[in-house]
């Protein structure tokens, strides 16, 4: 299956700042994931991430707040922006698995964030 | 996505058999199923998929019934290890997963 690497894998900030997530894979993948996990909750889809194109964005989730770059098709960024204690989850992407017949999805690790 | 419904939690005795249950009465034809489990907040780990026929690898086992509304996820001989969240999702393979509550399974010394 294909390797994610996730960084940071956890990070404690100030409110009112900002921080960016990478997520590098080690083979070409079409789409990229992101979700957040709040504490105790399931996983929630905040958007898509096409190379080449700006990210899709689920209801509840906008570009001003999480940022997402896609410069290629190994490497993506979530910027989590203007930090209140309320962004404090565990951020996690995720990518189709081709490698796999009928893919099924590779997560990374997380990064789990706590803002203070 | 097809919405699953599992049960909140299940306990299992060590070295016994785990069956998780899952309905999926809405799946469509070309949607498989996918079981992904979480242990402590790390990231989803794959377990199985299928799409109509039962099946098997390293980790588990997926039983599909005929009708594709409902299966069961089978970890032949549990251990401690095996406690974690496990979740049963519809999906066409090309579309993001969507994640319900799952299952919380305690394996039991």
């Amino acid at each position: 299956s294909a390797v994610i690497s996730q960084k940071p894998s956890r990070d404690i900030c100030q409110r009112g700042t900002s921080l960016t997530i990478q997520c590098q894979v080690d083979s070409q993948v079409t789409m990229m994931f992101w979700y957040r996990q709040q504490p105790g909750q399931s996983l929630t889809l905040i958007a898509t991430a096409n190379q080449g194109s700006e990210a899709t964005y689920e209801s509840g989730f906008v570009i001003d707040k999480f940022p997402i770059s896609r410069p290629n098709l190994t490497f993506s960024t979530l910027t989590v922006s203007n930090m209140s204690p309320e962004d404090s989850s565990i951020y996690l992407c995720s990518v189709e698995d081709l490698r796999r017949q009928g893919a099924g999805y590779t997560f990374g690790s997380g990064t789990r964030l706590t803002v203070v | 996505d097809a919405k699953t419904t599992q049960p909140p939690s299940m306990d299992c005795a060590e070295g016994r058999a785990a069956n998780l249950p899952c309905n999926h009465s809405t799946i469509s034809g070309n949607e498989y199923v996918y079981w992904y489990r979480q242990i402590h907040s790390q990231g989803p780990q794959y377990i199985i998929h299928g799409l109509k026929n039962n099946e098997t690898n390293e980790m588990a086992s997926l039983i599909i019934t005929e009708d594709r509304k409902s299966s069961t996820l089978i970890l032949p001989h549990a251990t401690l290890r095996d406690t974690a969240v496990y979740y049963c999702i519809g999906g066409s393979g090309n579309t993001p997963l969507v994640f319900g509550k799952g299952t919380r399974l305690s394996v039991i010394a």
